[in-house]
């Protein structure tokens, strides 16, 4: 079944340390997202791409960064730079397409959580 | 400025009574409009979306959704609530074609015996 593969599931990360959350899609999307999520403030978009080498910045790129060398694969590091990083974060894929069509409908992953010790 | 409201943060509702979530939305225009449902430490599903046509949309689960246009609205109905649907709920809009969507905070829902 295709799908989004997050992982890992669970991470801990000391104060000062890069992590990376992996995201991998085998739905043939061209766009994937990374999304933060913390109670009560819904999900705010970290970074997207729409194509393989391209990517920009969402409502909250600072202290985050990422990659996009395959379709299938966009994964997230959280630097020591981000002064908040505990949180769910939740990677989504999408079509390209034109928003009628409905080929834009995100399809998410299970999520990462992130604690910081 | 853009945004997507959902007033309630906590809805307790008795299994076998009806359910309402509210969506208000302000955008320029009218923007494409969804209902994702998320459980505890999971990703979110789609439930429904409104794109354009009838303004009475269903999805899974037994859930429909009313956009109203002149209330900048997207409410999520369901007529008889079952135990499973305690979950957490998100309203979500998106006018880019590219699907960058901006979510609501989330109402979440306690179903009662």
């Amino acid at each position: 079944d295709g799908g989004i593969t997050q992982s890992p599931k669970y991470l801990f990360r000391k104060e000062g340390q890069n992590v990376t959350l992996s995201c991998e899609q085998n739905l043939n999307h061209d766009a994937m997202y990374w999304y933060r999520q913390d109670p009560g403030q819904g999900l705010r978009l970290i970074y997207y791409s729409q194509i393989v080498n391209d990517f920009q910045k969402g409502d909250i790129a600072e202290g985050y960064s990422v990659s996009r060398e395959k379709k299938e694969s966009f994964p997230l590091t959280v630097t020591s730079a981000q002064k908040n990083p505990t949180a769910f974060y939740l990677c989504a894929s999408s079509m390209k397409g034109v928003l009628h069509s409905g080929a834009n409908v995100l399809t998410f992953g299970a999520g990462s959580r992130l604690t910081v010790l | 400025a853009q945004s997507v409201t959902q007033p309630d943060i906590h809805i307790t509702v008795s299994e076998g009574a009806s359910l309402e979530l509210r969506c208000n939305y302000s955008y320029g225009a009218t923007p494409y409009l969804f209902w994702y449902v998320q459980s505890p430490g999971q990703g979110l599903q789609l439930l429904l979306k409104y794109f354009s046509g009838d303004t009475l949309v269903q999805g899974i689960k037994g859930f429909e959704a009313e956009f109203k246009r002149s209330q900048s609205s997207f409410n999520l109905r369901k007529p008889s609530v079952h135990w499973s649907d305690a979950a957490e709920y998100f309203c979500a809009v998106t006018t880019d074609s590219w699907g960058k969507f901006q979510f609501g905070a989330g109402t979440q829902v306690v179903v009662t015996p």
